[in-house]
């Protein structure tokens, strides 16, 4: 069984291009989430995908977009970079059940820079 | 609003004691709560959670505490080991939701 992996994992942009970070789920897991891990702070939640539509999302613009794909693995696409995107971003994948319990694996992420 | 709060940037214990970190939350609607240990250069990984109609999960040397009269949790490591040196955050869901509100973290040391 593999886990959570995200590519890539170091990606340096400057202000007002576009990026595409991607993760493929743990298998069988049918959920995957993005989040931001700014410095010094917890991830803070951005969208969450579930078979393919979106499934819940946090405080963030519009040109933060994503896509589930049918194999469960995602892309998170930021338009029009801004220095504050600069981040840790984080994917995470689960399985979502009836019980509702559907404890987030966790990538190692990937570190944007914004310059 | 942060609606999960670690107060504690940093805690340093000697091996073989006791860790107690200590996360607090505003939202009643929160009824899903999960720990997450996190070492440099890797995603947070899942270390246990806890219902709201629980009030203590015990998992090996992890013991999670949950006072929702106080609207507070705590993680209880037993005994610490160096191996434990990470930061470590708190996380919640409210019910009927799917979105995890997380703490900023607090960094555990473990001092051999």
């Amino acid at each position: 069984e593999t886990g959570v992996t995200q590519s890539p994992t170091h990606l340096i942009k400057t202000r007002g291009q576009q990026v595409t970070l991607r993760c493929s789920s743990q298998s069988g897991h049918n959920t995957v989430s993005w989040y931001q891990q700014a410095l010094g702070q917890g991830p803070q939640f951005i969208f969450q995908y579930y078979r393919e539509e979106e499934n819940g999302r946090g405080n963030f613009p519009p040109r933060f977009s994503g896509l589930q794909f049918p194999n469960y693995s995602s892309e998170l696409n930021v338009n029009a970079l801004e220095l504050d995107d600069s981040a840790l971003y984080l994917c995470a994948s689960s399985l979502l059940a009836a019980t509702g319990r559907n404890e987030q694996f966790f990538g190692p992420g990937t570190r944007l820079t914004v310059l | 609003d942060q609606q999960v709060k670690q107060n504690s940037p940093s805690l340093s214990v000697q091996e073989g004691r006791i860790s107690i970190l200590n996360c607090d939350y505003t939202n009643s609607m929160f009824d899903y709560f999960l720990w997450y240990k996190k070492y440099p250069a890797e995603g947070p990984t899942f270390l246990i959670s806890i219902s709201s109609i629980k009030d203590k999960n015990e998992d090996g040397r992890f013991t999670v505490f949950l006072n929702k009269s106080a609207k507070h949790l705590s993680l209880h490591i037993v005994p610490s080991q160096p191996g434990d040196s990470a930061v470590y955050f708190c996380a919640a869901r409210a019910s009927g939701t799917y979105k995890y509100i997380f703490g900023t973290g607090t960094r555990l040391k473990v001092l051999a």
